[in-house]
């Protein structure tokens, strides 16, 4: 089955420890995307990369970082650096002929 | 800043009834624009994309686009207890797509 994978489900860290969140897709997909959502809030893009070895920043990239070495995979590391890490996010896709995103099941970051 | 706004929630509509959501957005240059649920706790699904002026219905869901006026809605058929979730809105800006807030609907049985 093609998809777009996330993991974990639930992420728990302590303030100040850097945390990395995974997100793996066997869509052949060109473009992926990391967004943050907050309770009740929409979607923010945090990071996107079209293509590999590129990436952009979105509208609230401070504090956050990612690599994108392999097609398949789009790696998001929360620094230390992020105030208000605690969030839902989530990790999707495009081809990269159309922009109709798919998304991963998300990750639940909680820090304490 | 680009942006993407829809009608303020929550919407409660009976089962049975329509469902119309509504959306404004604010870059000339789009050109894609989606609808997305998201149940409580989930990711978001897609449900609907639109690219030409006028309607595109797909089951009982409707996605209506006027880009003069620069809106483009939603319209759900006989909503179903399963339709309640949360719709967002989403518009091609640039390279980028903008997700609105959301509207929460609610479908009564």
């Amino acid at each position: 089955d093609g998809g777009i994978t996330q993991s974990p489900k639930y992420l728990f860290r302590k303030e100040g420890q850097n945390v990395t969140l995974s997100c793996e897709q066997n869509l052949n997909h060109d473009a992926m995307y990391w967004y943050r959502q907050d309770p009740g809030q929409g979607l923010r893009l945090i990071y996107y990369s079209q293509i590999v070895n590129d990436f952009q920043k979105g509208d609230i990239a401070e504090g956050y970082s990612v690599s994108r070495e392999k097609k398949e995979s789009f790696p998001l590391t929360v620094t230390s650096a992020q105030k208000n890490p605690t969030a839902f996010y989530l990790c999707a896709s495009t081809p990269g002929t159309t922009y109709e995103q798919y998304f991963g099941p998300g990750t639940r970051l909680t820090v304490t | 800043q680009k942006e993407v706004e829809q009608n303020s929630g929550p919407l409660s509509v009976p089962e049975g009834a329509i469902a119309s959501l509504n959306c404004t957005y604010s870059d000339r240059g789009s050109q894609s624009f989606f609808w997305y649920r998201q149940y409580s706790g989930k990711s978001p699904e897609l449900i609907m994309f639109i690219y030409s002026n006028g309607d595109k219905e797909d089951g009982r869901f409707t996605a209506q686009l006027n880009k003069a006026s620069q809106y483009v809605s939603l319209l759900i058929r006989d909503s179903q207890p399963s339709d309640s979730a949360t719709y967002l809105c989403a518009v091609n800006s640039y390279d980028k797509v903008i997700f609105g807030p959301g509207t929460s609907l609610s479908v009564i049985p």
